[in-house]
């Protein structure tokens, strides 16, 4: 079974700083990896996908690698602001037949101190 | 509506009880996912629908939970007697075909 992880589990920046948020997947079968953003009392936001062929994509502020060998993956915020504070989750994709549900981590929650 | 939408937003129930929660995904979207998120956990995959497919349950944790859909628009996701473990938000998404899902604000239940 696809195991997500992802480092850290919380993390608290001063604005305007450069982060990385860490994701890691057990099986590299994957179809493709996304990253979605959670805000309290809403329901996931996607922020970026990649495609198990591509190796990174950028949105903004926002640039996501894959490196789909090691089953690793980043989400790169540039210059954060304190309406980047929300949780970030890591779902990958599997190849394959069936449902093709997410797997997801368990997040990590950005706080961006003003 | 533009999105996903589900109710009730928030349910507490007794344990024992049976609830329902309704999703509406977006008009058109042939597929429809239920999620659940505990809390300290990831999103964990339930069951998923495709157009007029079967759908994959393998998800679900035990006989106590059901999803139907009807007419390929709503659907309910049915928990029978809960347990205090079932105390989660269930989200539920739709897409087009499979694949990037629009999801909804999730139904936060509560099982006293």
């Amino acid at each position: 079974k696809q195991e997500v992880t992802q480092i850290p589990a919380a993390l608290s920046v001063p604005e305007g700083e450069n982060l990385v948020l860490n994701c890691s997947f057990t099986d590299s079968a994957i179809y493709n990896l996304q990253w979605f953003r959670q805000d309290p009392g809403k329901g996931l936001t996607s922020l970026l996908l990649i495609q198990s062929s591509q190796r990174e994509q950028t949105s903004g502020r926002l640039n996501a690698s894959l490196d789909k060998s090691s089953g690793r993956s980043t989400l790169y915020i540039a210059a954060s602001q304190p309406g980047d504070s929300a949780t970030y989750l890591c779902a990958v994709r599997r190849g394959g037949t069936g449902a093709n549900n997410l797997f997801f981590g368990t997040g990590t929650r950005l706080t961006v101190i003003p | 509506g533009a999105g996903v939408s589900q109710s009730p937003s928030n349910k507490v129930t007794e344990k024992g009880k049976d609830v329902e929660l309704r999703c509406d995904p977006i008009s058109g979207h042939t597929a429809l996912y239920w999620y659940r998120q505990s809390l300290g956990q990831g999103l964990e995959f339930l069951i998923y629908f495709q157009g007029n497919s079967a759908p994959d349950k393998s998800g679900l944790p035990s006989d106590r939970f059901s999803a139907e859909r009807t007419g390929g628009s709503v659907s309910t996701l049915t928990i029978q007697r809960t347990q205090q473990e079932d105390s989660a938000v269930y989200l539920c998404a739709s897409s087009l075909a499979g694949f990037f899902e629009y999801f909804g604000p999730g139904t936060r239940l509560t099982v006293l």
